[in-house]
Order: structure tokens, then sequence, then C-alpha cells
């Protein structure tokens, strides 16, 4: 266990709908980080926030965006939804920036019809 | 893209027998960690090797990294049924991206009883 949780945890959704996809860090976790993972395939860094500022961005576009609150949630938000959008989303918090150990959640199964 | 190959993609091994996965990746790192998936669900965070270290130990795990060829082996000893999984080797490649891996595509490893 984690201490990681996200939901929904499946979730159909039409090609050009939007989405909103929600992780709840541990406990004192300031920097949370986001992953697409495709089928068959490693996951993907989409971007990191730290203290509720986006700090880095994988190749992802500017229709992947996201959010950080204070209370240790934050969202993941997928406009213009398009077929190759579907995977399992993972979000990935840690203790501080420095800290190089990841705790995973168990994801989001996003298909995209 | 991905920054980590794993070899072999799958594997299939009886119960008590060991398991021996690799890992090659493209750019200088400050470290590599293997996690493990079971069936499409959240990662989780098995060993953390610097690159200033060449070999460490884990309970029935050993990882040993070469930053000459850039490749690290990760060996799971006595492996048991419950050792089935993904196994992904992940790097960060730059001063300033904790949180920010990279991921290899994953080894399958199948252990029948």
């Amino acid at each position: 266990e984690t201490g990681v949780t996200q939901s929904p945890t499946h979730l159909i959704k039409t090609r050009g709908q939007q989405v909103t996809l929600r992780c709840s860090s541990q406990s004192g976790h300031n920097t949370v980080s986001w992953y697409q993972q495709a089928l068959g395939q490693g996951p993907q860094f989409i971007f990191q926030y730290y203290r509720e500022e986006e700090n880095g961005r994988g190749n992802f576009p500017p229709r992947f965006s996201g959010l950080q609150f204070p209370n240790y949630s934050s969202e993941l938000n997928v406009n213009a939804l398009e077929l190759d959008d579907s995977a399992l989303y993972l979000c990935a918090s840690s203790l501080d920036r420095t800290d190089e150990k990841l705790f995973f959640g168990s994801g989001t199964q996003l298909s995209v019809l | 893209s991905q920054q980590g190959e794993e070899d072999p993609q799958a594997l299939s091994i009886q119960e008590g027998e060991n398991a021996t996965m690799n890992c090659s990746y493209k750019t200088s790192i400050n470290n590599l960690q293997w996690y493990r998936q079971n069936s499409g669900r959240g990662l989780v965070h098995l060993i953390l090797i610097r690159s200033n270290e060449r070999e460490k130990h884990s309970g029935r795990l050993r990882v040993t990294l070469d930053t000459s060829k850039k490749s690290s082996s990760l060996l799971i000893t006595a492996s048991r049924a419950a050792d089935t999984a993904s196994y992904f080797c992940a790097t960060d490649s730059t001063t300033d991206s904790w949180g920010k891996l990279q991921f290899g595509a994953g080894t399958q490893v199948v252990v029948t009883p």
C-alpha cells in the first residue's frame, strides 16, 4: 500500500470530450508527477507539480494540464480527447523534489472511443 | 520515446529458479531504479542504485550497474509465484529531474509453481 489513491479507476470517454483525473498523495508529499502508460509500454512522464506549481513537463501537448492543491490532492485534465489518449494514467508522489523514490497510485484506465 | 530498453521482453521460469533481466539506457544518469507492476496496476519501488555504485542488494534482489556500458541488471533469486509481474528500470538523467523518470518498456516475468 503506497498511500496514493486515484479516482476513478476506469473511465470511458468519447473523442473530443474533456476528462479530469484525480489523485490524493501521501500526507506531507509536496511533489506529484503524472505518467501515461500505453498498453505494453513503460510509463511516460507527463509533468510534475511541486508546491502547486508546474515543475517540468514531458513531451505532451498543452491540452494536458494539471493542478495541485494544498491538501495533497491533484488533478490531470485532458481536453479534446484523442483515440491515442487511451492509456493507464498514473500519479506518483514524493516527499520532496529531492526524493528520488516515487510512490505510485493504482492508476486510472482511460478508454477513448 | 523510452530511455531504457529491457531485455528480455518476457521471461518464464519455475519457482525456485533465478530470474535475470537487463536494462540499457542512452544518456548519463544520476541513479537508476527498478520498479515492479502487477497486472497493469501501480508501480512499486524495488531498489535504487546511484551512478557511483556498482552493486546493491535488497533481500532476494541484486542490482548491478555498469555506467561505462550504460546498462543494469536485476537478479531475483529463489523466485516465487508472487514475483509474477512486469519489471521496469527507470532513470533520471539531469540534476533537476527528481520524479521525472524515464522508463523502459519492461520485462514481463511469469513464475509458475
